[in-house]
């Protein structure tokens, strides 16, 4: 079974604070990686999808950079704000042809207190 | 923008009980998904289906059984409910071919309480 890792579990800021988060995976076979994230009461939302080693995707204030040779993903939120707390999901692609399917890390849980 | 719609946000049924969840897809997608999410453990696949009257075994299949008979639907059946089934569900959509490198959609979830 294929572990895609997150830490921190959960993490506390300020408004204002910058933070970050990280993905880990096995390298091998490696596809895509998607970055998630999941408000209460809403459905996950898609931020990034990342397939290329040394990339870096960036939308507004929150970016990713992705190695695939280490196997590891950063989160970076710049400045964050209460509305920035949710769960951070990543989740890598795996399977061949068109039976594929993403598996998930158990998630981030960001809080952003004012 | 893409739609994902399941039947129901909160649903309650009691033990033994056959319980049907019902996700509608508006975009073509071929892959669809089924998932759970329980506090500590993450979403976890149930069943997946990558084309109609195509199923494949995710993770959790174990007392699930899901139908896809059209492309745009696929179901989630609880053949016999439990009270471990209570849990948050998901469906969720993704495109394959030149899509498979597209994020996925996912509907609002359905909360099933097993009394």
């Amino acid at each position: 079974i294929l572990n895609v890792e997150q830490s921190p579990q959960s993490l506390h800021v300020q408004e204002g604070d910058s933070t970050n988060f990280t993905c880990s995976f096995p390298s091998s076979n490696f596809y895509a990686l998607h970055w998630y994230r999941w408000e209460t009461a809403k459905s996950p939302e898609a931020l990034f999808v990342m397939t290329l080693n040394g990339d870096e995707k960036k939308k507004g204030r929150i970016s990713a950079t992705l190695n695939t040779k280490e196997g590891y993903s950063y989160l970076y939120i710049k400045g964050s704000q209460p509305e920035d707390s949710a769960t951070y999901l990543c989740a890598i692609l795996r399977g061949q042809g068109g039976s594929e399917k993403l598996v998930f890390g158990k998630g981030t849980k960001l809080t952003v207190n004012p | 923008d893409v739609k994902v719609t399941q039947s129901s946000r909160y649903l309650v049924k009691r033990t033994g009980e056959k319980v049907f969840l019902e996700c509608v897809q508006d975009m073509d997608h071929e892959n669809m998904f089924w998932y759970r999410q329980d506090p500590g453990l993450g979403l976890r696949l149930i069943y997946f289906s990558y084309d109609v009257k195509m199923k494949e075994k995710g993770d959790i299949p174990e007392g699930y059984s899901v139908s896809r008979e059209k492309k745009e639907r696929f179901s989630l059946i609880l053949e016999s409910a439990s009270t471990s089934q209570t849990s948050m569900y998901l469906c969720a959509s993704r495109p394959t071919g030149q899509g498979r490198n597209q994020p996925q959609h996912f509907g609002d979830g359905t909360r099933l309480s097993i009394l």
